[in-house]
């Protein structure tokens, strides 16, 4: 168990809809990053937040969006979705945002968008 | 970002030292050396990160040449539970540096 804790683990829903994703980091970490893992595409950055504050972007698209809250929980949020959107998504903590620091993942949410 | 390099995949045997190859030729001084490892249907795992001396582990070791221009993770005796992808990532030592997964190497075990 890592102590990231990733919510909902898994997640149909419709082209078109909205879905957030949940995780709560390790306690302490001030550190969150998403990931998307599809098949083809390997685990590709997202985005990273630090203590509230995003600190680096990756791939992610317009229709996505993130925030950290005060209390270091983060959300992704997914909207107008699209069959591609079908993927796994993992939150990473880590006490650092950057350099020597080990990242935590979750389990990840598999979305299966239909 | 740098850039790492690694085979597509790999073979062991079980209980035998396994010795996974990353080459990073354009590594800045300042980015550190990390793996990570995925099992099947789980999220990534840290194993082992350095800069410039040879670091171990609980996991494993980490041998860093000389001119860092390359690495070598060492799984001292391969299990069936080591069979995983194994991701070699550069990352900066500043703020807001990413951490980026390649393709990894695939290493599959023999009973």
């Amino acid at each position: 168990d890592s102590g990231v804790t990733q919510t909902p683990k898994h997640l149909i829903t419709a082209t078109g809809q909205r879905v957030t994703l949940r995780c709560s980091p390790r306690s302490g970490d001030l550190s969150v990053y998403w990931y998307q893992q599809s098949l083809d595409q390997g685990l590709q950055f997202l985005i990273q937040y630090y203590n509230g504050e995003e600190r680096a972007k990756g791939n992610i698209l317009e229709r996505f969006s993130a925030q950290q809250f005060p209390d270091l929980h983060s959300e992704l949020n997914l909207s107008s979705l699209e069959l591609g959107d079908s993927a796994l998504y993992f939150c990473a903590s880590s006490p650092r945002d950057s350099g020597p620091t080990e990242a935590f993942f979750g389990q990840g949410t598999r979305l299966t968008v239909v | 970002d740098a850039k790492t390099t690694q085979p597509n995949s790999m073979e062991s045997n079980e209980e035998e030292p396994v010795h996974l190859p990353c080459n990073h030729s354009t590594i800045s001084g300042t980015d550190y050396i990390h793996w990570y490892r995925q099992l099947p249907s789980q999220g990534p795992e840290y194993v082992i990160h350095g800069l410039t001396s040879n670091v171990n582990n609980r996991m494993a070791s980490l041998a860093i040449a000389e001119d860092r221009k390359s690495s070598t993770l060492i799984l001292h005796r391969a299990t069936l539970r080591d069979a995983a992808v194994y991701y070699c990532i550069l990352r900066e030592s500043g703020a807001n540096s990413k951490l980026t997964f390649g393709k990894g190497i695939t290493l599959s075990v023999r009973p």
